[in-house]
């Protein structure tokens, strides 16, 4: 059974802090790893994918990978109202993706 | 481009009643798949498809079943509805695995209930 867990928050930040959001997997032959954003009522947009060990940046984004320790996590810098949503994380298992729960990210103004 | 359109966008089916979904793709993607996504929960694979021709099962498979006849299209079809596959439905699509160039995108989704 491949499993992908993660909090389901709500977890609630200020405006202008970071938010980090975690992930963690059983394969550990799994190779690439995704993150998707979800609004209430709207399909999954792709925001991060990261196959890599270490950190990978895309403007306030931030994935990291830790394949020892089996967890991915996503940092969102200057956390911004538009970006409370649903936040999925994906491990990819050959050609298939197995989602999380997702975790509910709250952006306070 | 359209990107990845489904129809329809809801629907209420009464139990035992059969549909298809439909799900068209015009990027030229290989591959396809179908989820469906339970209140509060993650996505779950039904089926997916590497190609024209090639289909296999996912995570849900029992009560569906699909067709790849064309690389555009890949509809869902729902064989006697129960009410536990109310549910939203999503078909996404990509082109390369897992490549650096990886993009995926999702179509809008179809509100199925079963009463």
């Amino acid at each position: 059974q491949k499993e992908v867990e993660q909090n389901s928050g709500p977890l609630s930040v200020p405006e202008g802090a970071i938010a980090s959001l975690n992930c963690t997997y059983s394969d550990r032959g799994s190779q690439s790893f995704f993150w998707y954003r979800q609004y209430s009522g709207k399909s999954p947009e792709l925001i991060m994918f990261i196959y890599s060990n270490g950190d990978k940046e895309d403007g306030r984004f931030t994935a990291q990978l830790n394949k020892a320790s089996q967890y991915v996590s996503l940092l969102i810098r200057d956390s911004q109202p538009s970006d409370s949503a649903t936040y999925l994380c994906a491990v990819e298992y050959g050609n298939k993706l197995v989602f999380g729960a997702g975790t509910i990210l709250r952006v306070k103004s | 481009n359209a990107g990845v359109t489904q129809t329809p966008k809801f629907r209420i089916l009464k139990i035992g009643q059969s549909m298809t979904l439909q799900c068209t793709q015009d990027m030229n993607h290989n591959y396809m798949y179908w989820y469906r996504q339970d209140p509060g929960m993650g996505l779950k694979l039904i089926y997916y498809s590497v190609g024209a021709g090639i289909t296999d099962k996912g995570e849900v498979p029992n009560g569906y079943n699909v067709s790849r006849s064309t690389t555009e299209d890949f509809p869902l079809r729902l064989e006697l509805a129960a009410p536990s596959q109310t549910s939203v439905y999503f078909c996404a699509s990509h082109g390369d695995l897992w490549g650096v160039n990886y993009e995926q995108y999702f179509g809008p989704g179809t509100r199925l209930t079963v009463t």
